[in-house]
């Protein structure tokens, strides 16, 4: 079946520095990719997406792309700061096919 | 545009009771999917409903249910309460157009927890 692998935790930084979190990923059709982050007491928010090969998907600093050919979509960001720490979580979805298949989460700690 | 919203944000239950949780979408959203979050097992999807039919459903015991409204808000019930239900209850909304982008937007949870 279709399933999302990330890195295991926690990932603990200190501030401004390089922040690479590995997903890859099965998937039977051609699925859409996504990364999603928990706050502390939240629900998920959408971080960014991609939906086809070699699409970049980025949001407030945060990049990742989508490779077929390595079926991966790892996330990165150039210079964490503190209110980056939390959980974030890999996803899938296969177009016809409505639920997100999620990693486990990676929880991210940065420290001034 | 109002965000999606779940109520109750906090539960205490015991076993064998029952609780009924509710979501309201994002305007404009027919699809309504529910997803239980756990340390354990993590973010597992639960069912989802789009114009008051359950179209799809995880792999989830019968004292899992759902429905949904005209309005399309959403009610999920869960029955004879056990420890291991203990969870946070994730709903998310979408278009859920034929686009392959299938963008879902999550509410703050809803914090369950079985004595």
């Amino acid at each position: 079946g279709d399933s999302v692998t990330q890195m295991e935790g926690p990932v603990t930084l200190s501030e401004e520095a390089f922040l690479t979190i590995n997903c890859t990923y099965t998937a039977t059709g051609y699925p859409s990719l996504f990364w999603y982050v928990q706050y502390p007491g939240e629900g998920l928010q959408l971080l960014l997406k991609a939906t086809k090969a070699d699409d970049k998907g980025s949001n407030k600093g945060f990049e990742a792309t989508y490779r077929k050919e390595t079926t991966s979509f790892h996330l990165e960001k150039g210079s964490v700061q503190v209110s980056d720490s939390a959980v974030y979580f890999c996803a899938l979805s296969v177009p016809g096919n409505t639920p997100l298949v999620f990693g486990k989460g990676t929880r991210l700690s940065v420290i001034a | 545009k109002a965000g999606v919203t779940q109520t109750p944000r906090y539960l205490i239950k015991t076993r064998g009771q029952q609780v009924t949780l509710s979501c309201s979408p994002i305007s404009g959203h027919r699809s309504v999917s529910w997803y239980q979050q756990t340390p354990g097992q993590g973010l597992q999807f639960l069912f989802e409903y789009f114009s008051e039919t359950q179209r799809n459903k995880g792999n989830f015991p019968g004292r899992f249910s759902g429905r949904q409204f005209s309005n399309s808000r959403s009610e999920m019930n869960v029955s004879t309460l056990e420890l291991g239900d203990s969870a946070l209850y994730l709903c998310a909304s979408s278009a859920r157009t034929s686009g392959r982008s299938n963008e879902q937007f999550f509410g703050p949870g809803t914090r369950l927890t079985v004595l």
